[in-house]
């Protein structure tokens, strides 16, 4: 199965500043991935898929690239309310997700 | 839509751990349905899913304890994953997707403490 390092585990950051995170598969996926906001007692939000792909309504300071085994997830002007795990999730092939990234304030 | 998970949150040791996933405000038809969960202190880990016509599809780590239905009448999703052990101790959910891609819409999970 592919499996999907994540990293940092979590960060410190001011407002304002671009948070960059980084997701590794294991073995290619091609652009199979998506990127998922989740908040304390709501559900994950889809932010990005197909690697690049801005889901409808998502603030454009989010963006996603990558393709194959190396995929990044930006969060350019970081607001208040970006503050939350961040996790990616691969489905070219079954589907494996990422440990999360922690956004946190410094 | 909203998805709500329910069931025991004490399973026994080799026992069977049995969930329902509840659908509102929409229907089974024309979706997949997925179960997930997520071991403290660990990311999630895909469990299954089925289509509305039936068809499932299993973790393969998973696939020999697992079986995932439909209740079509009752508008539920059924779990079920036997011979548990402690390393079964999760959180619980259940999710929709249109495509085999990206989840749309999730259930807000439930715990499930695999103990004596």
């Amino acid at each position: 199965d592919i499996q999907m390092t994540q990293s940092p585990s979590s960060l410190s950051a001011s407002i304002g500043e671009r948070v960059t995170i980084t997701c590794r598969a294991s073995h290619g996926i091609s652009s199979w991935l998506a990127w998922y906001q989740w908040k304390p007692g709501k559900p994950p939000k889809l932010l990005i898929y197909k690697s690049s792909i801005l889901e409808s309504g998502v603030p454009s300071r989010f963006s996603g690239s990558g393709s194959g085994t190396e995929f990044t997830l930006t969060i350019d002007n970081l607001q208040p309310d970006d503050l939350a795990t961040y996790f990616c999730h691969q489905y070219n092939d079954y589907w494996t997700f990422g440990q999360g990234t922690k956004v946190e304030l410094k | 839509v909203q998805l709500q998970e329910s069931g025991p949150g004490l399973v026994k040791p080799s026992e069977t751990l049995s969930l329902t996933c509840t659908v509102s405000g929409g229907s089974l038809n024309d979706y997949y349905w997925s179960w997930l969960r997520q071991p403290p202190g660990q990311g999630l880990e895909w469990i299954g899913h089925i289509f509305s016509t039936g068809n499932t599809k299993y973790n393969p780590s998973l696939k020999d304890r697992v079986t995932i239905s439909l209740d079509t009448s009752g508008n539920q999703i059924s779990l079920k994953l036997t011979s548990v052990t402690a390393a079964d101790t999760a959180i619980y959910s259940c999710a929709r997707h249109p495509t085999l891609r990206t989840i749309d819409s999730w259930g807000q999970g439930t715990l499930v403490t695999v103990s004596s």
